[in-house]
């Protein structure tokens, strides 16, 4: 039974780029929330998706955005990248069916170099 | 603001001891607590889970418990060994429209030593 799946697992881009992150949920889970880790620190929520639409949002700038497709994937996009934007990024998936609360399975994460 | 404390960057002890992680919170009460481990480069991987109206919950060697009046969780590893060295994480869960949604502390670093 496949868990979260991240992709890719290391990117490096420019200040000022692009960058899209993909996720697959752990089979029959239909929520994916995203976290950003930066180096010695927790993660930190940016977004969750639910029924292909962003339920919750943290405090990131709009530069953060995201999306979720009919078969639960979800990706994150963040434009004009920062220096600062270097981190792990983390993905959970989570099946709102088992009901609340509920620990959640996190994939092992896109580290994210801005040079 | 639902700030979560993890007081102890790291935490050294020998095989065999009982290791205890604290894990502090401001404001009011989290409707549960939650923790995870991770070890380097990988995603957190959960442990336990703690409702704000349960003392304590067990799970092998692990223990957790929540002191709302403390406003304090302990995290317990008993016959600690060598492979629980990873970085141990506390979240608590928000309230309402932020149920969802965790708010993790930075974490402590246990090292176990033979």
């Amino acid at each position: 039974d496949a868990g979260v799946t991240q992709s890719p697992t290391h990117l490096i881009k420019t200040r000022g780029q692009q960058v899209t992150l993909r996720c697959s949920p752990k089979s029959g889970h239909d929520t994916v929330s995203w976290y950003q880790q930066a180096l010695g620190q927790g993660p930190q929520f940016i977004f969750q998706y639910y029924e292909e639409e962003e339920r919750q949002r943290g405090n990131f700038p709009d530069r953060f955005s995201g999306h979720q497709f009919p078969n639960y994937s979800s990706e994150l996009n963040v434009n004009a990248l920062l220096l600062g934007d270097s981190a792990l990024y983390l993905c959970a998936s989570s099946w709102e069916g088992q009901g609340f609360p509920y620990g959640y399975t996190f994939g092992s994460g896109t580290r994210l170099t801005v040079v | 603001s639902q700030k979560i404390e993890q007081n102890s960057e790291a935490l050294n002890i020998q095989e065999g001891k009982t290791a205890t992680l604290t894990c502090n919170y401001t404001n009011y009460s989290p409707a549960y607590l939650q923790w995870y481990r991770q070890d380097p480069g990988r995603g957190p991987v959960f442990l336990l889970l703690i409702r704000e109206n349960e003392k304590e919950k067990r799970k092998e060697r692990l223990k957790v418990t929540f002191d709302t009046t403390l406003k304090q969780s302990l995290f317990h590893i008993t016959a600690s060994q060598p492979a629980d060295s990873a970085t141990y994480l506390c979240a608590r869960g928000g309230r309402g429209s932020t149920l969802g949604r965790l708010y993790f502390g930075r974490g402590t670093q246990l090292t176990v030593w033979p």
